[in-house]
């Protein structure tokens, strides 16, 4: 069993719709739960960063963290065509000092 | 702030030869920098850590001796992939961690190797 699963996708959704992107993982050390995302040939880029659980919101975006199941979320609200990209969670123990263990990615089209 | 610069961006080189690929931190001192290799459609692979002014830890299954890391400063890493084969293209991408402040990752190099 990988410790981080993602589902790859792709995923298909028109223009304004909510996206949901999940990942479930097994090392119940983790703690800082990360969001990047990553345009075609390109290296990815942070979009937001948890703490334990909870949730924060940027914007548009919105990240969820429940550690009790192991469970972490990225809901897009009003999606737009450049938001199309790939969507990798990553997380750590610790901030910064430890290496990040990272899901698949999952490829996300938003339809104009 | 927190930018990283990877030089090239692509490279293709015969089989046989060495290809180096660098990693600068532009406007921060970075303490420890990350190699990843990602194949088409798959995440990222850790490949090693580096620390400046120290060896480089490598995962398992990563030939130090084919992909060589030198960490010479607070803001350069390389990565060479020596006596490159077909089945090392692949797309390289490095990180910097800033202390306290995550991790920022390079644009990536994508090596064909003919």
């Amino acid at each position: 069993q990988k410790e981080v699963e993602q589902d790859p996708g792709p995923l298909s959704v028109p223009e304004g719709a909510i996206v949901s992107l999940n990942c479930t993982y097994s090392n119940s050390a983790f703690q800082y739960f990360m969001w990047y995302r990553q345009y075609s040939r390109k290296g990815p880029e942070l979009l937001m960063y948890t703490y334990s659980s909870g949730n924060k919101e940027d914007g548009r975006f919105t990240a969820q963290v429940d550690k009790s199941s192991k469970y972490i979320s990225l809901f897009i609200r009003d999606s737009q065509p450049s938001d199309s990209a790939t969507y990798l969670c990553a997380m750590s123990p610790n901030f910064g000092n430890e290496k990040l263990t990272f899901g698949t990615g999952t490829r996300l089209t938003i339809i104009p | 702030g927190a930018v990283v610069s990877q030089h090239p961006s692509w490279v293709i080189c015969k089989s046989g030869t060495s290809v180096k690929i660098e990693c600068r931190s532009l406007d921060f001192q970075a303490t420890t920098m990350f190699w990843y290799r990602q194949f088409p459609k798959q995440s990222l692979m850790l490949m090693a850590t580096s620390n400046e002014g120290s060896k480089a830890t490598y995962e398992q299954g990563v030939e130090k001796d084919k992909f060589l890391i030198n960490h010479a400063s607070l803001t350069l890493s390389t990565l060479t992939v020596t006596s490159a084969h077909p089945e090392d293209s692949s797309f390289y991408i490095c990180s910097a961690q800033r202390t306290g402040s995550g991790y920022t990752f390079g644009s990536g190099t994508r090596l064909t190797v003919v």
